[in-house]
């Protein structure tokens, strides 16, 4: 079966300071791969989505950028951490089907400071 | 673009039934999902339609009309553990799930 693994649960850094999230998926091949933030009290937003290593396509632009290095790991990062950066972030995977669910990972709450 | 929306809050009691209507524009359509939250979890998956009509699973249903761009989650049954949010989830062209605010649902005794 298919798992998704997501660290970590929470993080908080200060302003100024590197990101890295890292997102893993086992039990399947070449997934489609997506980051998405929640801020607190309101819905799910799309930052990026990747249909394969290397192809990143980023929704809305800010200081976040995401790499995939490999078939099944999806990476966020960024240099410098404002506060607008704080939420929850949520790494989440489907197959390349119409129907397919995503199915998320357990999410990592982060907090600016 | 995408627009949807869904009604922010709504509370009834137990073992009542409650229907959470959806509405969207999207530039591309695909299908539609609802998902479930609870408080500080991530989303679960609960339901798909992409023909119009309604899916029925167990306590819960989903209802879709895609010439009104229109669909509704209704939850039968009501139970405690049911207090959730709720997300209308319309998916684009490729592949792409955009996420309505999310409706919270509050289940009193």
């Amino acid at each position: 079966s298919q798992t998704i693994h997501q660290w970590p649960a929470t993080l908080v850094q200060p302003v100024g300071s590197p990101l890295s999230l890292e997102c893993t998926v086992e039990g399947t091949s070449n997934p489609n791969l997506y980051w998405y933030r929640q801020a607190a009290g309101r819905g799910l937003q799309l930052l990026f989505y990747s249909v394969g290593i290397g192809q990143i396509s980023s929704e809305v632009p800010q200081n976040l950028s995401a790499s995939r290095p490999q078939d099944r790991q999806f990476i966020l990062s960024s240099k410098k951490l404002l506060l607008s950066d704080s939420g929850f972030y949520l790494c989440a995977w489907s197959v390349l089907q119409d129907n397919s669910p995503l199915h998320f990972g357990n999410g990592t709450r982060l907090t600016v400071t | 673009g995408q627009n949807i929306d869904q009604p922010t809050e709504m509370t009834a009691t137990e073992g009542a039934i409650v229907q959470i209507n959806c509405t969207y524009q999207t530039s591309g359509f695909n299908g539609l999902f609802w998902y479930q939250q609870h408080a500080g979890e991530a989303p679960t998956f609960l339901s798909y339609n992409v023909l119009d009509g309604l899916e029925e699973k167990g306590r819960f249903s989903s209802f879709l009309s895609r010439s009104k761009g229109y669909s509704y989650l209704l939850l039968k049954e009501l139970q405690m553990k049911d207090s959730a949010s709720y997300l209308c989830a319309p998916i684009l062209n490729d592949y792409k799930l955009s996420f309505g605010a999310g409706t919270t649902v509050t289940v009193r005794a």
